[in-house]
């Protein structure tokens, strides 16, 4: 089955910018989707289609998708923005549903 | 508004059959392009996708637990009932039910979340 590889952590300073990288073959070919999941809080969807936002997510989150490497990047990060986010992907013709093994953000 | 809310068991007995139900609203279960599945997260671990089920009655189980697993639907209930039998240690969990969002070739993503329900396996 396909394999999504998140670096473990990732860490930034607040106010500056943080990218989360999730690896796959070929990723760019199909739509990755992010989810914000909080200590002890159910994920929440944050991005997708690779570059949507939900309504209520701030602009700060953006998203892009090419070739081998999707990246979620958090601009002017905030210490609210602290949490565990994990990529997803569904190429439901062929194979369950995805998920990367999740990436922990730290805000210094 | 969409939520969804999981309940069952806290603690199970090794051997035991888990069940566990998902009750939804703000959406009907024969929503066309629509369907709810259960994800499980171990303490400190990833997001694994367990099994799902669709408006039309279609269901699909992860390869690994497959012989364990049996979903099914109450559409007049609004709700979604996961089994899993011979229950071991190894699965102890926050066990998520979630509401599937459809894209242009079927399946795509999970728009909304339930709180989770944390199982304990033990004797």
């Amino acid at each position: 089955s396909y394999v999504l590889t998140q670096p473990p952590s990732v860490s930034v300073a607040p106010g500056k910018t943080a990218r989360i990288t999730c690896g796959g073959n070929n990723i760019g070919s199909i739509s990755v989707h992010w989810y914000q999941q909080k200590p002890g809080q159910a994920p929440l969807l944050v991005i997708y289609y690779d570059d949507d936002r939900p309504s209520g997510i701030p602009e700060r989150f953006s998203g892009s998708n090419s070739g081998n490497t999707a990246t979620l990047t958090i601009s002017g990060v905030e210490a609210g923005d602290e949490a565990d986010y994990y990529c997803q992907v569904w190429d439901s013709s062929s194979d369950p549903p995805v998920f990367g093994g999740g990436t922990k953000l730290t805000v210094l | 508004q969409v939520t969804l809310k999981e309940s069952g068991p806290v603690l199970v007995k090794p051997t035991e059959t888990l069940t566990l139900t998902c009750t939804v609203s703000g959406f009907s279960l024969s929503d066309a392009r629509m369907g709810v599945s259960w994800i499980r997260q171990p303490p400190g671990k990833a997001l694994e996708w367990l099994a799902h089920i669709l408006s039309n009655d279609e269901k699909s189980y992860t390869t690994s637990l497959k012989t364990r697993l049996t979903i099914s639907k109450d559409t007049s209930k609004s709700q979604v009932v996961l089994t899993m039998t011979n229950m071991d240690p190894v699965d102890t969990a926050t066990y998520y039910c979630a509401r599937i969002d459809y894209g242009d070739f079927g399946p795509e993503l999970f728009d909304f979340w339930g709180q989770g329900t944390l199982v304990t396996v033990s004797s």
